[in-house]
C-alpha cells in the first residue's frame, strides 16, 4: 500500500534551516509529484509547493519562494523539503502528500518543527 | 488566490444526528478539484470526498458531498462516535492549492 514516512521532530533557532524528508513506498515514485503542506498551531492547512518525482521540477507557493527548496532522490524514493531563515511563525507540523489526480489522497504522518530561541 | 470559508466554525451534535458542513469559495471553483478531509488530533488529514461528490476508497456511504461553483456541502447522515473531528475543504485551481479554515464537529 502507498505509504509516506517522514523524518522526526526538529527544534531550530531563529535564522537556521531545517530539512525534512519523506520516504515513499507502495507506488512508482517517478509517476507523481510530492507536495508539502504545513499546519501551524490552530491554523488552517497551507500548501507550500511540490517537487516532481521524475525530473525534480518544482513549483513553490509565492509565500515561500526564496526560502524553500524541494528536492528528491529517485534511487531512495525520498523527497526533501528545506526551509531556511526560520522564524517563530514557521513553527508547524509539516506534511508530505500526493496529489495524483484531483485531491491529496495519501499523507505522511507529519514532522513537527519548532523554532525557538 | 481563492479563499475558502467554512461554516460553522464549530458544530455540536449527538451521535445518530445529521451533520451539514458548508464551504464557500471567494470565486468559482472547478467541481473536479474540490475535496473534503477529516483530521483527528495528532493525525494527518484523511481524504473523504474528491471531485466534490465522489467518496474516496474505504469511506462509508454516510459521508456525501455536493455543490458547485462557490457553494459546497459535506453531509454526514448518521453521526458515529468516530466522526467527531475537524473537517477541511480544499480546492485546486490556477496551479494553487488552498484550504478552508476547518469546521470542528464536537459531541453535544
Amino acid at each position: 500500500q502507498v505509504q509516506f514516512v517522514q523524518s522526526g521532530a526538529e527544534v531550530k533557532r531563529p535564522g537556521a534551516s531545517v530539512k525534512v524528508s519523506c520516504k515513499a513506498s507502495g507506488y512508482t515514485f517517478s509517476n507523481y509529484a510530492i507536495h508539502w503542506v504545513r499546519q501551524a498551531p490552530g491554523q488552517r492547512l497551507e500548501w507550500m509547493g511540490w517537487v516532481s518525482g521524475d525530473r525534480g521540477n518544482t513549483k513553490y507557493s509565492e509565500k515561500f519562494q526564496g526560502r524553500v527548496t524541494m528536492t528528491r532522490d529517485t534511487s531512495a524514493t525520498t523527497a526533501y523539503m528545506e526551509l531556511s531563515s526560520l522564524r517563530s511563525e514557521d513553527t508547524a507540523v509539516y506534511y508530505c502528500a500526493r496529489f495524483p489526480a484531483d485531491a491529496f489522497d495519501m499523507w505522511g504522518q507529519g514532522t513537527m518543527v519548532t523554532v525557538s530561541s | 488566490e481563492i479563499v475558502l470559508t467554512q461554516s460553522p466554525g464549530t458544530l455540536s451534535l449527538s451521535p445518530g444526528e445529521r451533520a451539514t458542513l458548508s464551504c464557500r469559495a471567494s470565486q468559482s471553483v472547478s467541481s473536479r478539484y474540490l475535496a473534503w478531509y477529516q483530521q483527528k488530533p495528532g493525525q494527518a488529514p484523511r481524504l473523504l470526498i474528491h471531485g466534490a461528490s465522489s467518496r474516496a476508497t474505504g469511506i462509508p456511504d454516510r459521508f456525501s458531498g455536493s455543490g458547485s461553483a462557490t457553494d459546497f456541502t459535506l453531509s454526514i447522515s448518521r453521526l458515529e462516535p468516530e466522526d467527531f473531528a475537524v473537517y477541511y475543504c480544499q480546492q485546486y485551481g490556477s496551479s494553487l492549492y488552498t484550504f478552508g479554515q476547518g469546521t470542528k464537529l464536537e459531541i453535544k
